[in-house]
């Protein structure tokens, strides 16, 4: 199956700890992102990237790092995790602007991140 | 400040018409996207307007005013599986999404 997928679906983990989430996606697109959609169900971009520029949203705590080894991937590494940093995080992907307008982004599953 | 407002939660009957509105301030505007979520999932892409008008796919239409700083999401005919809720986002003049916080739509028999 063509998809965006990330793992793991859950994860439950305590303060202070490091963690990192994986996405992959399959569809060739050039563009990956990294959202995090909190309890009030906003989505906000962390991160854009493709093989050329890494676009970082500036309110995003350092402590978040995107780590993409290739086009196919991007991880989402998180230190000393916090308490308000739970929430549902969606990896997306997107071909060129002409894909993005005809079929929008292509969403991850998500990843239920809950700190204890 | 960039705002996108939507109602958080509606409530509408199976076989029947609803419509969901959507206000935008953003800077600049390269169009707007509706999205459907179901409860624990991803979010789907439903349809995209840059030009004024309604676009319609299906049972789904979608409606832009530019001037108005206006959408709405149509939806006919309504089935138990269309519970879920519903994205407006408008992607602004650097081409960054700005997303709503989704309205709510829950359907009863």
């Amino acid at each position: 199956d063509t998809a965006v997928s990330q793992t793991p679906k859950y994860l439950v983990t305590q303060m202070g700890n490091d963690k990192s989430i994986k996405c992959e996606q399959n569809l060739g697109h050039d563009t990956m992102y990294w959202y995090k959609q909190d309890s009030k169900k906003f989505l906000k971009i962390m991160f854009s990237y493709n093989n050329k520029e890494l676009i970082i949203n500036e309110t995003v705590p350092n402590r978040f790092s995107p780590k993409s080894p290739d086009k196919a991937h991007l991880n989402l590494h998180i230190n000393s995790l916090e308490l308000g940093d739970s929430a549902v995080y969606f990896c997306a992907s997107s071909q060129d602007m002409a894909d993005l307008l005809l079929d929008g982004y292509t969403f991850g599953s998500g990843t239920r991140l809950t700190v204890v | 400040g960039q705002n996108i407002d939507q109602p958080t939660e509606m409530t509408a009957t199976e076989g029947a018409i609803v419509q969901i509105n959507c206000t935008y301030q953003t800077s600049g505007f390269n169009g707007l996207f509706w999205y459907q979520q179901h409860a624990g999932e991803a979010p789907t892409f439903l349809s995209y307007n840059v030009l004024d008008g309604l676009e319609e796919k299906g049972r789904f239409s979608s409606f832009l005013s530019r001037s108005k700083g206006y959408s709405y999401l149509l939806l006919k005919e309504l089935q138990m599986k269309d519970s879920a809720s519903y994205l407006c986002a408008v992607m602004d003049s650097n081409y960054q999404l700005i997303w709503g916080a989704g309205t709510k739509l829950i359907i009863k028999p």
